[in-house]
């Protein structure tokens, strides 16, 4: 069972240079969501999409884009990345809201912006 | 507006003791979920616990317990017979099933726990 997936695991940017990262999902799951984790912090959300064709703004939308690609795939782009986007991301994905389930995570991408 | 509060950045336990962990919360939505997950020293997030809001007894699942308190808008994890496995990263969260906040998957800041032999 793959779960959730995300591509790549790591990567090394330059400053103002653009990325995308990839999740996808085999659980058909409506929901998905894009965070971000810095040292000794907690999870904070960046982009989620609850259902296939909507995604919203999290907590901290700035300096990225989302796409939600089909049912089975988010993506989030930086246009033009910032040493302060030096970060873990973290994909996860759920069943719709009104069900009891909890998310699942990808293993994460460890990006560094110099 | 979700917002997650856990106010213990580290916490100690002995070996075999409970311990618990605090989360309160504030949202304007009338239903919601309540998570509990674990991050080990690995990086991978490992699910714990549910609560959801209209639930009348609070959920258990084996050594996990959560203690919710909707009026005071809290549910504090407790761990029993805690083993050095536990040491970890523990973050509540709070998923809106209703309302403005349909969807959205909020996390607080994290209590990292410490399991003495």
């Amino acid at each position: 069972n793959a779960g959730v997936t995300q591509t790549p695991k790591f990567q090394v940017l330059k400053t103002g240079q653009s990325m995308t990262l990839q999740c996808a999902q085999d659980m058909n799951h409506n929901s998905m969501y894009w965070y971000r984790q810095d040292p000794g912090m907690g999870l904070r959300l960046i982009y989620y999409s609850a259902s296939e064709g909507t995604t919203d703004k999290g907590e901290v939308p700035n300096g990225y884009n989302v796409s939600r690609l089909n049912k089975r795939e988010f993506s989030l782009r930086l246009e033009s990345a910032a040493p302060s986007q030096t970060s873990v991301y973290f994909c996860a994905s759920s069943e719709a809201p009104e069900f009891p389930a909890e998310a699942f995570f990808g293993q994460g991408t460890r990006l560094t912006v110099v | 507006a979700q917002k997650i509060t856990q106010t213990q950045p580290g916490m100690f336990v002995q070996e075999k003791e409970a311990v618990t962990l605090d989360c309160t919360y504030d949202t304007s939505d009338p239903s919601y979920g309540l998570f509990w997950y674990k991050q080990p020293s690995s990086g991978e997030m490992i699910f714990l616990i549910y609560q959801g809001s209209y639930d009348q007894q609070n959920a258990t699942e084996g050594r996990y317990s959560l203690n919710f308190q909707k009026a005071r808008k809290s549910a504090n994890l407790v761990i029993s017979a805690s083993q050095l496995g536990d040491s970890a990263m523990y973050f509540c969260a709070m998923r809106g099933d209703r309302g403005t906040s349909y969807g959205k998957l909020t996390f607080g800041q994290g209590t990292i726990l410490t399991v003495h032999p």
